[in-house]
Order: C-alpha cells, then sequence, then structure tokens
C-alpha cells in the first residue's frame, strides 16, 4: 500500500521555539493531506485539511497562527508549531489521500510525538 | 456532533482466543463506520468498513456488522495471533461529510 513518512518521529523542544513537521507521501501524490493531533488516551482530532498549493483549511478551535501548515506539493506538507508551549506536547499525525478519494481512503504516518519543556 | 466510544484496553488474550472491541457512536444521518489498525511503528491502516445498516465488514479474520438500532459496530475475530497486537481504531464519516471522526483507540496484546 501507499507509504507516508514523517520526520522527526519525535523531537523535545524548549518553550517558545518552533518546531517544523514534515509529512512526505513516498509512492503516491498526495492531493490533500490531513493533520491530527492525539492527548493520550484520547481521540484523533483533525487540525487541518490541506489540499496541495492552496491554503489549509482549519477545524474549528485551531489556531491557525499558531500552527503553520504549508502543502507545497503533492508529496510534501509540513506543519509548524511555532512558540510552542508545554500544552503543545501531543502527538502529531499527518496522512495523505489521492485526488477524488474519499476521507477513509487516506494513508497515514507514524507520527511525531512533540514533547514541549 | 459526531462522536465515537471505544472500549478502553489495554485488552490483553492469549493465542487464539476469541476478540471483541466494542464500538458505539453518536451521528445524524446516516454514517459510514470504520475500523482501523496501528501496527507498532506504523501509520494507521483502514481494516474494514461498512456503509449501511446490517452491513458486515470483514478483512483478515475480522469481522464488524453495523447495527444501527444499537448504533454499534462491535469488531470481532475467531482466533487471534500474536501479529494481531496492534491498536484499534472506531471510526465514522457522517453521511455527506468527508471528516472522519475517530474513537479513542484500544490496545491489543496477544500473547503467545
Amino acid at each position: 500500500g501507499a507509504v507516508v513518512s514523517q520526520h522527526p518521529s519525535r523531537v523535545i523542544c524548549k518553550s517558545g521555539t518552533s518546531v517544523k513537521i514534515e509529512c512526505r507521501s513516498l509512492d503516491f501524490q498526495a492531493t490533500t493531506m490531513f493533520w491530527y493531533r492525539q492527548f493520550p488516551k484520547q481521540s484523533l482530532m483533525l487540525m487541518a485539511t490541506s489540499n496541495e498549493g492552496s491554503k489549509a483549511t482549519y477545524e474549528q478551535g485551531v489556531e491557525k497562527d499558531k500552527f503553520l501548515i504549508n502543502h507545497a506539493s503533492l508529496t510534501l506538507s509540513t506543519l509548524t508549531v511555532t512558540s510552542a508551549h508545554p500544552e503543545d506536547s501531543s502527538f502529531y499525525i499527518c496522512s495523505g489521500t489521492l485526488q477524488g478519494a474519499a476521507q477513509e481512503t487516506q494513508y497515514f504516518g507514524p507520527g511525531t510525538r512533540l514533547l514541549v519543556l | 456532533g459526531d462522536s465515537v466510544t471505544q472500549m478502553e484496553g489495554p485488552v490483553t488474550l492469549s493465542e487464539e482466543a476469541f476478540l471483541t472491541i466494542n464500538c458505539t457512536y453518536t451521528a445524524t444521518g446516516y454514517p459510514s463506520l470504520f475500523w482501523y489498525v496501528q501496527y507498532p511503528g506504523e501509520g494507521l491502516q483502514l481494516l474494514l468498513k461498512a456503509t449501511k445498516a446490517d452491513d458486515k465488514g470483514s478483512n483478515k479474520g475480522f469481522e464488524a456488522t453495523y447495527r444501527k438500532e444499537t448504533t454499534s459496530f462491535h469488531l470481532e475475530k475467531g482466533s487471534v495471533q500474536v501479529s494481531d497486537s496492534a491498536v484499534y481504531f472506531c471510526a465514522l464519516r457522517g453521511g455527506g461529510y468527508q471528516k472522519v471522526t475517530f474513537g479513542t483507540g484500544t490496545k491489543l496484546q496477544v500473547i503467545p
């Protein structure tokens, strides 16, 4: 099946710094990518949906100026957590899907664990 | 809004035991229902799905039946293997919408 990678797999940073997480589709072109976050023992929560070459659509309650998403190519999307704080510590997961495909056929990355000290 | 509730884990079973992971949902309209699996170190993968009431989704020996009357989509397998050890997520996609809502995930550990 299609493979999605994320980098880094885990990152520790100081409060106030910015962190960039990359999501790459390795063997397919992902016209749409999704970013999720997951707190311990909680559901996967959709943060935003991004289509290649256009601005991301953020879910209600997600600060777009804090979580910057760039989907510059069909194989790469990045999530930048700006001025990170301890409450941003979480597990961030991306996924990609093909043009016209229903969202349930998305292919997920392995996730990035962020710890903000 | 839409929501999915699934049993908390971890669930620990011996090899060849029967598995049930409960999942119930709340949604408007007629949602499609899914089970995803996440093996250690990998991303989520779609395991099976059902798109209307009384449909049964099945894959790799796993089954789940869409029960509208009980708003449930319980995952079952007759004989689990060590290789089934993973985290299982129940999810739904509301009728007319693209967004998928996930449950909290249930960790399954199968011991030899």
